[in-house]
């Protein structure tokens, strides 16, 4: 039972546009969501968070947005670089057990220069 | 170092086997996570250490997995009985609270095949 799905395998995306990662997921007690990036051959690393008090957190050309109604959350990068060629997962985590982070499948970023 | 480490990197064994991993946390942080990936998937969460207690174990699949952390800093994660199944690839991490909303930093995995 996938409580956070991202349904995209792979995107492709010109570089200097924009790419946005979906994730969705389907416990309503996760309330602190993240995005973390991996290269092959490493492990994940954290990109950026947003807890479920916020419907926005921007980090440089990192944003992510929250609709907790929905139970949806985006990734926007912009301007793409040919460096945000990468696997994205999303993540999420509970109010109660916040120890436990529930991770999505990944998406394939690829930026084409 | 610098990071988190994992070894073996990568580890062939038989079926029936028992296997050992190991993590050597960032130093100092006081949380330890092992997670289990399999190809095409995303980490799921197996156990998580609060220096050397282990509050939650709910995500090992089955009483053959067992891991260990009893200094507080380097852990263990054995496979007894090893299956085809538990080939996959076995991530740790660690983040410097325990309150789990802080960063987890993780390392490069120690890939398992079992024939």
């Amino acid at each position: 039972d996938q409580q956070v799905k991202q349904n995209s395998p792979s995107l492709s995306v010109q570089e200097g546009r924009i790419s946005i990662l979906n994730c969705d997921y389907t416990n309503s007690m996760f309330d602190y969501f993240l995005w973390y990036k991996k290269y092959p051959a490493e492990g994940p690393t954290f990109l950026i968070s947003i807890s479920s008090i916020k419907d926005k957190n921007e980090d440089g050309r990192f944003t992510v947005f929250l609709n907790k109604s929905a139970k949806h959350l985006s990734l926007h990068i912009v301007p793409s670089q040919p460096g945000d060629s990468a696997v994205y997962f999303c993540a999420a985590s509970p109010k109660t057990g916040a120890n436990n982070l529930f991770f999505g499948t990944g998406t394939r970023l690829t930026v084409i220069p | 170092g610098a990071g988190v480490s994992q070894s073996p990197r990568y580890k062939v064994t038989k079926r029936g086997q028992d296997v050992t991993l190991r993590c050597d946390p960032i130093s100092s942080h006081a949380t330890l996570y092992w997670y289990q990936q399999a190809l095409g998937q995303g980490p799921e969460f197996l156990t998580y250490f609060n220096y050397e207690a282990q509050p939650d174990k709910s995500g090992l699949p089955s009483d053959r997995f067992s891991a260990e952390r009893p200094e507080g800093s380097i852990s263990t994660l054995t496979i007894q009985r090893t299956e085809q199944r538990d080939s996959a690839m076995y991530r740790c991490a660690s983040s410097p609270g325990t309150s789990g909303r802080e960063t987890q930093y993780f390392g490069p995995g120690t890939r398992l095949l079992v024939l």
